[in-house]
């Protein structure tokens, strides 16, 4: 089975443009989470979508928005970049059926904001 | 506000020893608790599940322990090696629609 895929894996971008970031999940998943990873905040929950529709959403600004598709794939996109931004973005799918409820998360796309 | 604390930023074991790495919470009372190891550059894996009606959890070298009066987990590696450094998330999940919660995880490096 394939694991969870993002792309682009890395980004550089200047303050003020907006970035969209992908994800596609494990075969079946139908839940998609967003993190943010910075070495003072560690990983930081964005938003959760399930068939969708967002289920759960972090204290992030107006601005880190996202979607899922019909086929689970989830985009994830951010306006008006600040240098804050600047971290590590990771995607990670469920099904989030019983057990161990374990998340796979996918690589990551690193985010520079200049 | 919840609060979740990993101690140390970084810990240093001598090889073949047992690594123990605490997560404390505040504020917050999780029906799970997770353990995940995370290598530089990748996603975090994830290692174990426990729950909280159990007071332990066993896999192979690892162990995990819950203690929600304390609201405190223990994550122990029996027979440390170097393959074992990286960084470790705890993580906290409620119940009910997923919304989890990481802790900034504590690096360990497992010396030769």
């Amino acid at each position: 089975k394939a694991g969870v895929t993002q792309t682009p894996r890395y980004l550089i971008k200047t303050r003020g443009q907006q970035v969209t970031l992908s994800c596609s999940p494990i075969s079946g998943h139908r839940s998609v989470s967003w993190y943010q990873q910075t070495p003072g905040q560690g990983l930081q929950f964005l938003f959760e979508y399930f068939s969708e529709t967002q289920r759960n959403k972090g204290n992030f600004p107006g601005r880190f928005s996202g979607r899922q598709f019909s086929n689970s794939r989830s985009e994830m996109n951010v306006s008006t970049l600040e240098l804050g931004d600047s971290a590590l973005y990771l995607c990670a799918s469920s099904s989030w059926t019983g057990g161990n409820n374990e998340q796979f998360f996918g690589p990551g796309t690193r985010l520079t904001v200049l | 506000s919840q609060k979740i604390e990993q101690n140390s930023e970084a810990l240093n074991i001598q090889e073949g020893k047992t690594a123990t790495l605490t997560c404390n919470y505040t504020n917050y009372s999780p029906a799970y608790l997770q353990w995940y190891r995370q290598d530089p550059g990748r996603g975090p894996v994830f290692l174990l599940l426990i729950r909280e009606n159990e007071k332990e959890k066993r896999k192979e070298r690892l162990k995990v322990t819950f203690d929600t009066t304390l609201k405190q987990s223990l994550f122990h590696i029996t027979a440390s090696q170097p393959a074992d450094s990286a960084t470790y998330l705890c993580a906290l999940l409620s119940g009910g629609y997923q919304k989890v919660t990481f802790g900034i995880g504590t690096k360990l490096q497992v010396i030769p």
